[in-house]
């Protein structure tokens, strides 16, 4: 079973509408969570990062960190064809340490 | 900055040969990691290292598999006796190391490996 489970495993937005992706780490050591993104074909890039319980917000993007059920949550507004991409959630217990990911979520947004 | 480096971008290889790939960090950055990327697996890490020194290989095959870092500016992932399923791709990441800007971790475009 997969220690960093996301959810939905797919998802299809209108462009202009608010995705909204979920991910839950079952090791209790995880401190630190962060979400990339990765288009088809090309490698991860890190889009936002949170250590702290509560909300953290960078244009579009906000995620939020309940770190007593270690869950975080990412919430694209305004989302965009460029948007459409495979989001993958990551969990370390420190930072400068390997990740583990999560299988993503796959978001498409039609025009 | 040229970003996280890797050759070669594709290979394929014959059932049992060998199979090196190579990564080449950002400048500057400590901490070098590989990582596996399957449909079915997902993205797995595989091992890591700080200052060249190798500090986790907990996600490492324990036969066949075997990393290096021989120097600052490059690391190395063999394969020996290629099997199908280490059919992949293989990424590279490096970051600071310090704890700076949260430890972001940089992937370099991959090495898709095909073992036939």
């Amino acid at each position: 079973q997969q220690k960093v489970q996301q959810s939905p495993e797919s998802l299809i937005v209108p462009e202009g509408g608010m995705a909204s992706l979920n991910c839950t780490s079952s090791d209790r050591n995880v401190d630190y969570f962060w979400w990339y993104r990765q288009h088809s074909g090309k490698s991860p890039k890190m889009l936002m990062s949170i250590f702290s319980n509560g909300e953290k917000e960078e244009g579009r993007f906000t995620v939020h960190l309940n770190k007593a059920s270690l869950h975080t949550s990412l919430h694209i507004r305004d989302s965009q064809p460029s948007d459409s991409a495979l989001y993958l959630c990551a969990a370390s217990p420190n930072y400068a340490q390997g990740l583990t990911f999560g299988l993503g979520t796959r978001v498409s947004v039609f025009p | 900055n040229a970003g996280v480096i890797q050759t070669p971008r594709h290979k394929v290889t014959g059932k049992g040969q060998e199979a090196t790939l190579w990564c080449e960090p950002i400048s500057g950055h400590s901490a070098v990691f590989w990582y596996r990327q399957t449909i079915v697996q997902g993205l797995e890490f595989l091992t890591y290292f700080r200052n060249q020194a190798p500090i986790d290989d907990s996600g490492m095959p324990k036969e066949r598999f075997s990393a290096q870092m021989p120097n600052q500016s490059h690391s190395t992932l063999k394969i020996q006796s290629t099997q199908p399923q280490d059919s992949a791709v293989y990424l590279c990441a490096s970051s600071l190391g310090t704890g700076v800007n949260q430890d972001t971790q940089y992937f370099g475009p991959g090495t898709r490996l095909l073992v036939l």
